[in-house]
């Protein structure tokens, strides 16, 4: 099992240019995150998906929109980059409450630059 | 509004000391509590994690004290190794389902360096 995977790894963007993030999961997983990660900041939730076709917005939503079309997989989007933007994403999964580990999964990270 | 404060901001201990890095929370609806360890250039991983019915957990050199009523906890890393740098998030959430339940809300992080 790869677990959580993302690409790219790194990039670098232009101010007003757009990109997508992926993230696949084959554990199965229902919940899907991204985050991002900046220095001090901890790590701040952008949107979740709680199942295939759903979506809803984190703590800091604004400039990124996110798409869920398959079970395993979790876009996040950026349509006129920023250098705000600038940070490091990570995507995460888990299995749906009810079960006994409440462990979120992460992958290794897209650190973006935006110039 | 932060409702995960974790300090200290960064620390620094000698090989075969205790690590304490502590976090305390506003809601009281929170009742699972996870530290996660990162190492550079890695994602986050879950070291350990505690419901508030114990008031500690160990696993190894790890411990987590859990205080309900002063809603604070803490990870004690004992005989610390200079493998153990990394930085630490704390976070909380809810744990069964409904509202609240499907995200975690971490703390800003510590960063740990174990010196020889």
């Amino acid at each position: 099992n790869a677990g959580v995977t993302q690409t790219p790894k790194f990039r670098v963007l232009k101010t007003g240019q757009s990109m997508t993030l992926l993230c696949a999961q084959d554990m199965n997983h229902e919940y899907m995150y991204w985050y991002r990660q900046d220095p001090g900041m901890g790590l701040r939730l952008i949107h979740y998906s709680v199942g295939e076709g759903t979506t809803a917005k984190g703590e800091v939503p604004d400039g990124y929109n996110v798409s869920r079309l398959k079970k395993q997989n979790f876009l996040l989007g950026l349509e006129s980059a920023a250098p705000s933007q600038t940070s490091v994403y990570f995507c995460a999964s888990k299995a749906p409450p009810g079960l006994a580990y409440n462990e979120q999964f992460f992958g290794p990270g897209t650190r973006l630059t935006v110039l | 509004q932060q409702q995960v404060k974790q300090s200290p901001q960064s620390l620094i201990v000698q090989k075969g000391g205790i690590s304490i890095i502590n976090c305390a929370y506003e809601n009281t609806a929170f009742d699972y509590f996870p530290w996660y360890q990162q190492f550079p250039g890695k994602g986050p991983a879950l070291l350990i994690a505690i419901r508030p019915d114990v008031s500690e957990k160990k696993e190894g050199r790890f411990t987590i004290s859990f205080n309900k009523s002063a809603k604070q906890f803490s990870l004690h890393i004992m005989d610390s190794q200079p493998g153990d740098s990394a930085t630490y998030f704390c976070a909380a959430s809810i744990y069964g389902s409904g509202a609240g339940s499907y995200q975690l809300t971490f703390g800003k992080g510590t960063k740990l360096s174990v010196i020889p």
